[in-house]
């Protein structure tokens, strides 16, 4: 079975610093999908940035970037240059083919003014 | 619409009862996915249409969940003789196309279910 793993349930990082949030991943595939999602407050899910397993570049979405390293199974975005409107819960999610989606257990991301 | 949207946002039912949530997903999409979010977890699949045809429910919990998309577009989940166990929210996503590498979940706000 697929596991995703956030070892962080709760981050604080200070406004207009850069924070890095972990994520490690268990598959035998070798082609997938990964993805962070932010959760605020209101609790729609946004997703915020996504990576393709067979792309060696990794993804970048302005000020959030992600540091995939394939054969460790990691997926870690950073956040640079962190907003007050980036405090949120942030999700990391799998996803091979098809179309079951595979969550972490979250990381809460407070910045700090 | 816009987004996907979702009803109610809260529900609060007694042990026993039966409840329904409404999904509307995003205009012209193929997929759509119900998933339950338990306080302090990430959100967890029940289950997946294509267009009307439910095509994975191996995340349903119970016999006592089901779902249905009969026109393809709005998706009902029903919970019959709710249990406390049942309290969360229910997440409901929908992408464009049929599955693959490529597609994006867009999320509703949620309906957060409350069993006393």
């Amino acid at each position: 079975a697929q596991t995703v793993t956030q070892s962080q349930p709760e981050m604080s990082v200070q406004e207009a610093e850069t924070v890095t949030l972990s994520c490690t991943y268990d598959t035998s595939e070798n082609n997938y999908y990964l993805f962070w999602y932010k959760q605020p407050p209101s609790r729609q899910m946004i997703l915020v940035i996504r990576q393709e397993a067979y792309k060696q570049q990794n993804a970048t979405e302005n000020r959030f970037s992600v540091n995939f390293q394939k054969a460790a199974k990691s997926f870690s975005l950073k956040i640079s240059d962190s907003q007050l409107g980036d405090t949120a819960m942030y999700f990391c999610a799998f996803k091979e083919y098809g179309n079951q989606f595979y969550f972490g257990t979250g990381t809460s991301l407070t910045v700090i003014p | 619409g816009a987004g996907v949207s979702q009803s109610p946002r809260y529900k609060v039912a007694k042990r026993g009862q039966d409840v329904a949530l409404r999904c509307d997903p995003i205009s012209g999409h193929v997929s759509l996915f119900w998933y339950q979010q338990a306080l302090g977890q990430g959100p967890e699949f029940l289950t997946y249409f294509q267009n009307e045809a439910q095509l994975d429910k191996s995340g349903l919990p119970s016999d006592r969940f089901f779902a249905e998309r009969p026109e393809g577009s709005v998706s009902t989940l029903k919970i019959q003789r709710t249990q406390q166990e049942d309290s969360a929210v229910y997440l409901c996503a929908s992408s464009l196309t049929g599955g693959g590498y490529t597609d994006t979940q867009y999320f509703g706000p949620g309906t957060r279910l409350t069993v006393l």
